[in-house]
C-alpha cells in the first residue's frame, strides 16, 4: 500500500526566499504526483502535476521528482501572501493497475513573513 | 470551465444523528469522489462513484453510505455521527476513472456535538 510522507510539517520564510518541501512515497513504480495548495476552508488547487522524473515548472511552482530516491519536491520562487497555505502532496495509490485513485501526505502548513 | 457545490457548508449535528452531505458538479465528469480530511491525518477516500449508477468503497467506508443519483450529484450520508467528531469531507470529480485530474468542492465541516 502505497504511503506519503511530507516535511516539514510546518515553514515558515521570509518573503523574496525560496521555499522548499518535500514528499516521500513508498512505491517506486508510481507515475502519477500531483502538489495541491488548500487555503484555509477551501478547496484544493492542483499546482503541478509531473510523471517523470526531473523538473516540472508552472508558473513561480517547480516540481522535482526521483523516483530512485521516492522523492518528490516542490519549490515556491518569490512567494507571494497569498501562498501561505497547507500544501498537499498526492501519489498515485495502485500503481500499474490503471486506477486513478490517489493517496495524499498530511501536508505541510506554509507562511510567509512580510 | 465548471464547478464543484457541496451543501451544506456547515453541518453541526448531534451523537446518532443521520447527515447527509450533497455535492454538484457541473463539469459533465464521469467519476466523483468523497474525502474525509481531518487534522493531520491528510484525505482518505471513503467513496466514489466511476459512472451515473455505480458505487465503490474508499478505505473509510465505515460509518458511510452514499449515493449517485445522477451523473452531476453525488451524496454522502454519515450513518450514525459519533459524538466529538470534527472533520471535512471534501467532494471531487474527474473527467473518467483513468484521468488523474481531480478537481475538489469547498468542503463541508462537520461538528457532532
Amino acid at each position: 500500500q502505497q504511503k506519503v510522507q511530507q516535511s516539514p510539517e510546518s515553514l515558515t520564510v521570509s518573503e523574496g526566499a525560496m521555499a522548499s518541501l518535500n514528499c516521500t512515497f513508498s512505491d517506486g513504480t508510481s507515475n502519477n504526483f500531483r502538489w495541491y495548495r488548500q487555503h484555509s476552508a477551501k478547496g484544493l488547487e492542483v499546482l503541478v502535476s509531473i510523471f517523470s522524473d526531473g523538473e516540472k515548472e508552472e508558473g513561480r511552482f517547480t516540481a522535482h521528482l526521483n523516483r530512485a530516491n521516492l522523492h518528490v519536491s516542490l519549490h515556491i520562487r518569490e512567494p507571494q501572501p497569498s501562498d501561505s497555505a497547507v500544501y498537499l502532496c498526492a501519489v498515485s495509490s495502485e500503481p500499474g493497475t490503471g486506477s486513478n485513485r490517489l493517496t495524499f501526505g498530511k501536508g505541510t502548513k506554509f507562511s510567509l513573513i512580510p | 470551465g465548471g464547478i464543484i457545490t457541496q451543501t451544506p457548508k456547515f453541518l453541526i449535528g448531534q451523537e446518532g444523528q443521520k447527515l447527509t452531505l450533497k455535492c454538484q458538479q457541473n463539469f459533465n465528469h464521469d467519476t466523483m469522489y468523497w474525502y474525509r480530511q481531518d487534522s493531520g491525518k491528510g484525505l482518505r477516500l471513503i467513496y466514489y462513484s466511476i459512472t451515473e449508477n455505480d458505487l465503490q468503497k474508499g478505505d473509510l467506508s465505515e460509518g458511510y453510505d452514499a449515493s449517485r443519483e445522477k451523473k452531476s450529484s453525488f451524496s454522502l450520508t454519515v450513518t450514525s455521527a459519533q459524538k466529538n467528531e470534527m472533520a471535512v469531507f471534501l467532494c471531487a470529480s474527474s473527467l473518467d476513472w483513468v484521468s488523474y485530474e481531480q478537481y475538489f468542492g469547498p468542503g463541508t465541516r462537520l461538528t457532532v456535538l
